[in-house]
């Protein structure tokens, strides 16, 4: 299995700050990488696949980056709406494993 | 808009079988790929496996003897039936559409989750 796992497992940020999170793979997955968003009580939400591609009516503040076994979520100023885990999931082979996952809560 | 609904008993006795439908609507099951994801409470979320509408399975080896997905296309649902369960599969369960293609797989759709508690 491609194993996932994801940088800082906790940030705290204030609104307006720039966050981003880091997501590696064990190997070579291209482009193949999807970015959720959960919080509390909820299921996830996805918002970035094929590593870059922003889901329709995710807003434009949340990217994603990265090739081969490293990727990034960036945040660009985060909003009070924004305090949640982020997984990451590899797209390339089943199983897809999911990252741990980062929470974003309140600096 | 396309709605995923999770039903079925919230709590199953150790060594038993777990079973779960998912109800579809906004969308015909028999187009894309329809999964399970489990996340135990305060907890990370585990891939489960999914099904095409042809029937065509692909699972979780970490589960695979254990898990069995299946579909009715006649009324637009999924299942999912876990076998001789242990306390380690208490969990939320979450059926997803799974999209494919260009981008690659992701879970755009999303039931809202029922908790299944093993217990005797």
């Amino acid at each position: 299995d491609i194993q996932m796992t994801q940088s800082p497992s906790s940030v705290p940020a204030s609104v307006g700050d720039r966050v981003i999170i880091t997501c590696r793979a064990s190997q070579h997955i291209s482009t193949w990488l999807a970015w959720y968003q959960q919080k509390p009580g909820k299921a996830p939400n996805l918002l970035v696949y094929g590593a870059s591609s922003l889901q329709a009516g995710v807003p434009s503040r949340f990217s994603g980056s990265g090739f081969g076994t490293n990727f990034t979520l960036t945040i660009s100023s985060l909003q009070p709406e924004d305090f949640a885990t982020y997984y990451c999931q590899q797209a390339d082979i089943s199983p897809f494993t999911f990252g741990p996952g980062t929470r974003v809560d309140v600096k | 808009q396309v709605q995923l609904q999770e039903s079925g008993p919230g709590l199953v006795k150790p060594s038993e079988t777990l079973s779960l439908t998912c109800s579809v609507s906004g969308d015909s099951i028999s187009t894309y790929y329809w999964s399970w994801i489990r996340q135990p409470p305060g907890k990370g979320l585990e891939w489960i496996g999914n099904i095409y509408y042809t029937g065509k399975t692909s699972y979780n080896p970490s589960l695979k003897s254990r898990v069995s997905i299946s579909v009715d296309t006649s009324k637009n649902q999924f299942s999912l039936e876990m076998t001789s369960v242990t306390a380690a599969d208490t969990a939320f369960y979450y059926c997803a559409r799974a999209s494919r293609g260009y981008g690659g797989y992701r879970l755009d759709f999303w039931g809202q989750g029922t908790l299944v508690t093993v217990s005797s």
